[in-house]
């Protein structure tokens, strides 16, 4: 099974900065199936991004994915209010499907 | 719009049994292939089980093989997860996803788009 690594675990930032969040996997993913998806409290996850770099429909132009191999980013260029919250990466190129164990990304 | 909506969840003590229920709303339901995620309380994801469109082919992760088992009646837009001998372990929400494909490819593996809103299931006596 591949184990994926997130980090940082934390991550504090203000409103308006830019996120960098690393997703680093134990082999390679197959054919670039790395997805990111973001959490809300209370709230089921919404997939933000597909085949490592595509936005899902309705995702702002701020957030961008990029990667190959074993490590993947995800990128939010300018923070907004609605974009703290937890973060996870997930590879469906290999059997079991598989998650990060999350980011957090709160406000500072 | 794709809507989701999980019921069935409960207490329910060790040993014990209980069936999911996922109703499905706003696609085409007998041609994609659903999926199981959990998420323990203040933990992350876990896939668990996924079924193909027409429900030949179901998978399982081997923390719930032998013990779950995922269903789907496509007259119904239903999913289902019947779940025997549950541990405390097992306590968490249960989210019940759709794929973007049929689910019955030999290379496939599941991708999660859109969620249910989840059911919480709590084991323990």
């Amino acid at each position: 099974e591949i184990v994926l690594t997130q980090s940082p675990g934390t991550l504090s930032l203000s409103p308006g900065e830019g996120a960098t969040l690393s997703c680093r996997a134990s082999q390679s993913v197959s054919g670039s199936y790395l997805a990111w998806y973001q959490q809300k409290p209370g709230q089921a996850p919404r997939l933000l991004i597909y085949g490592v770099s595509s936005r899902a429909t309705g995702i702002p132009d701020r957030f961008s994915g990029s990667g190959s191999g074993t490590d993947f980013t995800l990128t939010i260029s300018r923070l907004e209010p609605e974009d703290f919250a937890v973060y996870y990466c997930q590879q469906y190129g290999s059997s079991p499907a598989t998650f990060g164990q999350g980011t957090k990304l709160e406000i500072k | 719009e794709v809507q989701l909506l999980e019921s069935g969840g409960g207490l329910v003590q060790p040993g014990g049994s209980l069936r999911l229920s996922c109703a499905a709303s706003g696609f085409t339901f007998s041609s994609y292939a659903m999926s199981w995620v959990r998420q323990a309380p203040g933990k992350g994801l876990e896939w668990i089980s996924a079924i193909s469109h027409t429900g030949g082919n179901t998978y399982y992760a081997d923390s719930v093989k032998g013990r779950f088992t995922i269903s789907r009646d496509n007259s119904k837009n239903t999913l289902y997860l019947q779940m025997n001998s549950l541990r405390a372990e097992d306590t968490a929400i249960y989210y019940c996803a759709k794929d973007r494909l049929k689910g019955d490819s030999s290379n496939w593996n599941p991708r999660f788009d859109p969620w249910g809103q989840g059911t919480l299931v709590t084991v323990s006596s």
